[in-house]
């Protein structure tokens, strides 16, 4: 089993509507998690991290954590074409050490 | 916020050369840094881990030799690949852990370089 794992793509959603992006891991010891967002040939940049269950909004995004589960979802309101990327899910399983998922790709398309 | 530069943005060299790629963080000292490779169309693998003045810690698989590692600075890491090979080209991308503050495990991630070996 891998330790990050996120639901396969590519996921295309029309422009305006809301995108779920699912990640699950693997070591309940895990304090901390996060979404980044990368375009094609660039780095990551993070959207947004989440170290408690519940839901943590930032603007358009919405971050959801279920340690019991061993989720972490994003949700992305109102789609715009500029959002299509490649979204990762990172875990800090140690002394700052992320795990990576392998990515979703998504498109939002006018 | 947080910047983090990489030196050169893209290199290509001979099979056999050695490169040198350059992290740094800008406006914050940054006690760790991490070395991670994307190969396209795949997630980022980290690499290792780099200690302002100590060894790095290189992740199952990645060869020490190969992937030299230097943080001499709090702002300033170095990974050199040396005798590189076609199988090496790949984007190479670091991170830097903020040194103090409520984010204590915030990563800035670098531009990247990306790396050609003909």
């Amino acid at each position: 089993q891998k330790e990050v794992e996120q639901n396969s793509g590519p996921l295309s959603v029309p422009e305006g509507a809301i995108a779920s992006l699912n990640c699950t891991y693997s070591d309940r010891g895990s304090q901390s998690f996060f979404w980044y967002r990368q375009y094609s040939g660039k780095s990551p940049e993070l959207i947004m991290f989440i170290y408690s269950n519940g839901d943590k909004e930032d603007g358009r995004f919405t971050a959801q954590l279920n340690k019991a589960s061993q989720y972490v979802s994003l949700l992305i309101r109102d789609s715009q074409p500029s959002d299509s990327a490649t979204y990762l899910c990172a875990v800090n399983i140690s002394y700052g050490k992320l795990t990576f998922g392998q990515g979703t790709i998504l498109t939002v398309h006018p | 916020g947080a910047v983090v530069s990489q030196h050169p943005s893209w290199v290509i060299c001979k099979s056999g050369t050695s490169v040198k790629i350059e992290c740094r963080s800008l406006d914050f000292q940054a006690t760790t840094m991490f070395w991670y490779r994307q190969f396209p169309k795949q997630s980022l693998m980290l690499m290792a881990t780099s200690n302002e003045g100590s060894k790095a810690t290189y992740e199952q698989g990645v060869e020490k030799d190969k992937f030299l590692i230097n943080h001499a600075s709090l702002t300033l890491s170095t990974l050199t690949v040396t005798s590189a090979h076609p199988e090496d080209s790949s984007f190479y991308i670091c991170s830097a852990r903020i040194l103090a503050g409520g984010r204590f495990d915030e990563q800035f991630f670098g531009p990247g370089t990306r790396l050609t070996v003909l």
